[in-house]
């Protein structure tokens, strides 16, 4: 069976400090994986997406970026991190782009 | 722009009785998500619904779509205390694959 895993699970970062969270998943070849930001009390809105190495789509600019080293890890960066960045992060993976996503556990990310 | 808008956003009920969330979208729509959130956790996968008419149940819940009102509703069933949790609709316009746009949730409360 397939399982994501998302890393760290909190983080507490002063602002402008850099960010890197990592997503992998197991049990599947070749997902489709995905960003997710949820704020406090909020939606979830889509950050990025990828359909393969190398390859990522960009649904919000903002000081976030990501990449997909290889088929199974997805990382989610910032250089400097505002204030606004705090929330709720999560990451998806579905096998084919008109499959169900299924959902990581979620970094929760304090910005102070 | 796709909007999805979700009623109520916040729903107290008492075990044993029923009630129906509702999600309605803007525009045209392939398919649609229920997804269900427990505080502090991700999300849970609940219903895919692909068609006009399309039903699914799963205990206590059910789901429909109407494509041609652009509404999709969650019906519970003699409720239990163990369905609080917030609910998401989530909807995937028409032409864009994977994009998921969610809704602003619904937090339900089942009270004893």
């Amino acid at each position: 069976s397939q399982t994501i895993h998302q890393w760290p699970a909190t983080l507490v970062q002063p602002v402008g400090s850099p960010l890197s969270l990592e997503c992998t998943v197991e049990g599947t070849s070749n997902p489709n994986l995905y960003w997710y930001r949820q704020a406090a009390g909020r939606g979830l809105q889509l950050l990025f997406y990828s359909v393969g190495i190398g390859q990522i789509s960009s649904e919000v600019p903002q000081n976030l970026s990501a990449s997909r080293p290889q088929d199974r890890q997805f990382i989610l960066s910032s250089k400097k991190l505002l204030l606004s960045d705090s929330g709720f992060y999560l990451c998806a993976w579905s096998a084919g782009l008109e499959e169900t996503q299924y959902f990581g556990p979620g970094t929760r990310l304090l910005v102070l | 722009e796709l909007k999805v808008e979700q009623n109520p956003l916040f729903l107290s009920m008492q075990e044993g009785k029923n009630y129906t969330i509702y999600c309605n979208y803007s525009t045209t729509s392939d398919r649609l998500y229920w997804y269900r959130q427990d505080p502090g956790k991700s999300l849970e996968s609940l219903f895919v619904l692909l068609s006009n008419g399309a039903v699914k149940q799963e205990g206590r819940l059910m789901a429909s779509l109407d494509t041609k009102a652009r509404l999709s509703t969650l019906h519970i069933t003699a409720a239990v205390h163990d369905l609080s949790a917030t609910y998401f609709c989530a909807v995937v316009l028409t032409g864009t694959a994977s994009k998921l746009t969610f809704g602003t949730g619904t937090r339900l409360q089942v009270t004893l």
